[in-house]
């Protein structure tokens, strides 16, 4: 059964740093596309950053310079390293496998994990 | 980057068929998935490709597509698919970056 377990989101003071982590089961993160999702309190899904099978990692504009994917393939975990906060960077953040191609799909995400970025 | 447009909300009553749209460049070039949300849970794949139901969806969600705009529509709407509703799709550039819709929130009567 796949699983993916986030864990790391915490409050949080503008310009501070964390690392999000996503513990994957049931599949290799190695293997495949796997990306980050956010969801500002109240508002929609937006995306974040991929990381490819190979190790490509790519970023939305609102986050490149800041945020940086990774894995640890021995811990079958992604990482998500999230630098200079800002209080636009609120939000729940989603861990997902992405199956690509011209049907891509987020076939399956954690629970999230809530980051609060505050003074 | 390209932009996904959805309605910010449609009704339905209980048991009729409602269709949720989905507007953008990227859909010309990719096919749409679409995403159920209920409160405090995290989003679920509910469709995606030409009109491909993940395991454990029920077969009144179908989609489909022309030119710009993606389609979801649930036929005999239940009380349960009362949801926020995101449609999703690789961006223009040819990368595996990717644009979400800004979601419909679906009531059902």
């Amino acid at each position: 059964e796949v699983q993916l377990v986030e864990s790391g989101g915490d409050l949080i003071q503008p310009g501070g740093s964390l690392r999000l982590s996503c513990a994957a089961s049931g599949f290799t993160v190695s293997s495949t596309y796997m990306s980050w999702v956010r969801q500002a309190p109240g508002k929609g899904l937006e995306w974040v950053s991929v990381i490819s099978g190979g190790g490509s990692t790519y970023y939305a504009d609102s986050v490149k310079g800041r945020f940086t994917i990774s894995r640890d393939n021995s811990k079958n975990t992604l990482y998500l390293q999230v630098n200079s906060l800002r209080a636009e960077d609120t939000a729940v953040y989603y861990c997902t496998r992405w199956k690509g191609g011209y049907d891509s799909r987020f076939d399956y995400w954690g629970q999230g994990t809530l980051v609060t970025v505050s003074s | 980057s390209s932009e996904l447009t959805q309605d910010p909300a449609v009704s339905v009553a209980l048991g009729q068929t409602v269709r949720i749209t989905c507007q953008g460049d990227s859909l010309r070039s990719y096919y749409a998935s679409w995403y159920q949300q209920k409160p405090r849970q995290a989003p679920v794949l509910v469709i995606y490709g030409k009109d491909n139901r993940p395991s454990g969806i029920p077969d009144r969600f179908s989609g489909s597509s022309s030119g710009n705009t993606a389609s979801l529509t649930i036929t005999g709407a239940q009380a349960d698919d009362e949801a926020d509703y995101y449609c999703n799709s690789r961006d223009t550039t040819d990368n595996p970056s990717s644009v979400f819709g800004g979601g419909t929130k679906l009531t059902v009567l």
